[in-house]
């Protein structure tokens, strides 16, 4: 079983539109969670970390955490062609931060 | 300054050569990370630097050797690579190690061996 799953996607929004990603981890233990934004070529950025059961906002970014269901969600509201990029879920494990494998999103005008 | 810097953005090298990577950051951060991320896969841990420190290798081979001359500097030398060593090298830094700490990356160093 992989540690961190995503689904890889192309996920396609059209523009204004609400993007939703989703994350799955295996270790109960985990405490911290983050999503990372990779362009094509470039290094990932942080958008957002969450370490309690709940939503986080931060702008058009919203990070949810279910630890009992070992799910972290990504919500992007009013989607832009900016926002097309790779989206990174990452699990603190230990010092390891453990990628999923990226859910590519692409906001289409 | 929230910065990680890495030189150089490009390097291409032969399998007999010696190279070396080199990334800073000026945030006051006690931990320092080495990653490597192949084409359309996430990254992967190499080493990790706690206070100056290698606290974690994750069975790199040996050609690969990470130093930490100071608090702001990592290096990674490279020695009679592979071209499946061929990836993008991605430095990181977090405030310290453990839980709720971010993890800031820099911009990369994309290496072609031949």
């Amino acid at each position: 079983q992989k540690e961190v799953e995503q689904n890889s996607g192309p996920l396609s929004v059209p523009e204004g539109a609400i993007a939703s990603l989703n994350c799955t981890y295996s270790d109960r233990g985990s405490q911290s969670f983050f999503w990372y934004r990779q362009y094509s070529g470039k290094s990932p950025e942080l958008i957002m970390s969450i370490y309690s059961n709940g939503d986080k906002e931060d702008g058009r970014f919203t990070a949810q955490l279910n630890k009992a269901s070992q799910y972290v969600s990504l919500l992007i509201r009013d989607s832009q062609p900016s926002d097309s990029a790779t989206y990174l879920c990452a699990v603190l494990n230990t010092d390891k931060l453990i990628f999923g494998t990226g859910t590519r999103l692409q906001v289409f005008p | 300054d929230t910065e990680v810097t890495q030189t150089p953005k490009h390097l291409v090298m032969g399998m007999t050569n010696k190279k070396s990577l080199k990334c800073e950051q000026h945030m006051g951060h006690r931990a320092m990370y080495w990653y490597k991320q192949k084409a359309k896969k996430p990254p992967e841990l190499m080493f990790v630097y706690s206070y100056e420190k290698l606290s974690i290798n994750e069975s790199v081979p040996s050609r690969f050797s990470p130093e930490c001359p100071n608090s702001s500097l990592l290096n990674l030398h490279l020695h009679a690579l592979q071209p499946e060593d061929s990836a993008l090298y991605l430095c990181a830094s977090s405030q310290v190690r453990g839980p709720g700490n971010e993890q800031f990356f820099g911009p990369g160093t994309r290496l072609t061996v031949l």
